[in-house]
């Protein structure tokens, strides 16, 4: 079976500096999608960033980056320059990569605070 | 419409008592995910339909807990006689069918309290 680990319940980062979120996972597929989801008060789950298994190449999607290392099974996320916005609760995600739809496997989550 | 939609967004029931929980998806969506979301906690997967297969009910925690769909539409989540355990955000999504690279959009949850 598919797991997610994210071992930092809570981070805090000073408004304008940079944090990293760090995910593990464990899986026996070689193929396969992860995610970044970022949870505000508002519970609504909205897409941060995606990375393929099969693409070497880190996604980016502006101030938010992914380290990619695949042998290691580790995804961690990098918020550059935060923002009072950011602070949420964030949630790496694994789904496998087939020809169907398959269910979103996630970790526990990190609370992120950002601080003015 | 834009969004998935979730009703109630928020539910306080009695022990003992049935609930219903429903999901409107995004319109085109044939894939259909319910989650549960404890207290601080990740989400865990109940239940997944595509299309006009058999749903995936692997995740649901006991046999107090169905869900149906109909069509390809809206979907209605079923606990009954819950019990406290069942405290949580109950969070709905839906994407796109055809490939597992499709973006899974999340409604805003409905949240069961039970006393």
């Amino acid at each position: 079976a598919q797991t997610v680990t994210q071992s930092q319940p809570e981070m805090s980062v000073q408004e304008a500096e940079t944090v990293t979120l760090s995910c593990t996972y464990d899986t026996s597929e070689s193929d396969y999608y992860l995610f970044w989801y970022k949870q505000p008060p508002s519970r609504q789950m909205i897409l941060v960033i995606r990375q393929e298994a099969y693409k070497q190449q880190n996604a980016t999607e502006n101030r938010f980056s992914v380290n990619f290392q695949k042998a290691a099974k580790s995804f961690s996320l990098k918020i550059s320059d935060s923002q009072l916005g950011d602070a949420a609760m964030y949630f790496c995600a694994y789904r496998i990569l087939n020809s169907g739809n398959t269910p979103l496997v996630f970790g526990k989550g990190t609370r992120l605070s950002v601080i003015a | 419409g834009a969004g998935v939609s979730q009703s109630p967004s928020n539910k306080v029931t009695e022990k003992g008592k049935d609930v219903e929980l429903r999901c409107d998806p995004i319109s085109g969506h044939t894939a259909l995910y319910w989650y549960r979301q404890r207290l601080g906690q990740g989400l865990e997967f109940l239940i997944y339909f595509q299309g006009n297969s058999a749903p995936d009910k692997s995740g649901l925690p006991s046999d107090r807990f169905s869900a149906e769909r109909t069509g390809e539409s809206v979907s209605t989540l079923t606990i009954q006689r819950t019990q406290q355990e069942d405290s949580a955000v109950y969070l709905c999504a839906s994407s796109l069918a055809s490939a597992s690279g499709n973006t899974i959009y999340f409604g805003e949850g409905s949240w069961l309290t039970v006393v």
